[in-house]
C-alpha cells in the first residue's frame, strides 16, 4: 500500500532564502508524482508533474527532483517571496491503483518578509 | 480553457440533511475523480469515473454517499443523510487519460460543514 509522508509539516524562513521540501513514498512503482499548491480557502494548483522516467522538472523558481530507487522527491523554490506562502501537496499516483493519486499530508509554508 | 468548476463553494447544513455537490470539468476530459479532505487528514481519493462509468468507487465511505455522472459530462456527489464527520473539503478532479503522465486538475472544492 502506497503511503506519502511530507517533512517537516510546517517551515518558516525569511524573504530570499533557497528553501527545499521533502516528500517519501513507500512504494517507487509510479506513473509519475505531481506537486501542488494550496491557498487557505482555495482549490489545488499542479505545480510540477514528473514522470516516473524523468528526475526532474523545473517550472521558473521551483525545480522538483524525483528518486525513484529511494522513494524520495524534492522541491527546491529559488529566491523564496511572500507569495510563496501556501500549502505544497506531493501526490503519487500508483501502478497499483492507477485511478488514484495518493497525498502526503502537506508542508505549510510561511515566508517572512 | 475553463478549469474544473465545483459548485457550491460553500454549505452548510444540519446534520440529517442532503446535500449535492456538483462537478464540471475539463471539456474532452473523460476521467473525473472526487476526493476530500476531513479536519487534520490527508486528501483522500472517493472515486473516479470515466465516462459515465464507474471506473473505481472503492474510497466512498459509505453507502450515505451517492456519485453519479449522467452522460459523461458533470457530476454529482450527493450525501444522503448527512453525518458531523461529513464535514471537509471535497475536490474534484479531471484529466485527460489515468495512470499515464498527464497529471490531474482540480477545482477550487466544496467546503461542507455539517452543524
Amino acid at each position: 500500500k502506497q503511503e506519502v509522508t511530507q517533512i517537516p509539516a510546517a517551515l518558516s524562513v525569511p524573504e530570499g532564502e533557497n528553501l527545499v521540501l521533502n516528500c517519501s513514498f513507500t512504494d517507487s512503482a509510479i506513473y509519475n508524482l505531481q506537486w501542488f499548491r494550496q491557498d487557505p480557502g482555495k482549490g489545488l494548483t499542479s505545480l510540477l508533474l514528473i514522470q516516473s522516467s524523468q528526475r526532474e522538472q523545473t517550472s521558473g523558481r521551483l525545480n522538483a527532483s524525483l528518486d525513484k530507487s529511494s522513494g524520495r522527491s524534492t522541491l527546491y523554490i529559488a529566491a523564496s517571496q511572500p507569495g510563496d506562502s501556501a500549502t505544497y501537496l506531493c501526490a503519487a499516483n500508483p501502478y497499483s491503483s492507477a485511478s488514484k493519486i495518493i497525498f502526503g499530508s502537506g508542508t505549510r509554508l510561511s515566508i517572512r518578509p | 480553457e475553463a478549469g474544473v468548476t465545483q459548485f457550491p463553494s460553500h454549505s452548510v447544513i444540519e446534520k440529517g440533511q442532503t446535500v449535492t455537490l456538483r462537478c464540471d470539468p475539463i471539456s474532452g476530459h473523460d476521467n473525473l475523480y472526487w476526493y476530500r479532505r476531513v479536519m487534520g487528514k490527508e486528501i483522500k481519493f472517493l472515486l473516479h469515473f470515466v465516462k459515465e462509468s464507474k471506473q473505481d468507487e472503492s474510497g466512498m465511505p459509505n453507502n450515505r454517499f451517492l456519485a453519479e455522472r449522467t452522460g459523461g459530462t458533470y457530476s454529482t456527489l450527493k450525501v444522503q443523510p448527512a453525518e458531523l464527520e461529513d464535514s471537509g473539503v471535497y475536490f474534484c478532479a479531471s484529466s485527460q487519460v489515468y495512470g499515464a503522465n498527464y497529471g490531474y486538475t482540480f477545482g477550487s472544492g466544496t467546503r461542507l460543514t455539517v452543524v
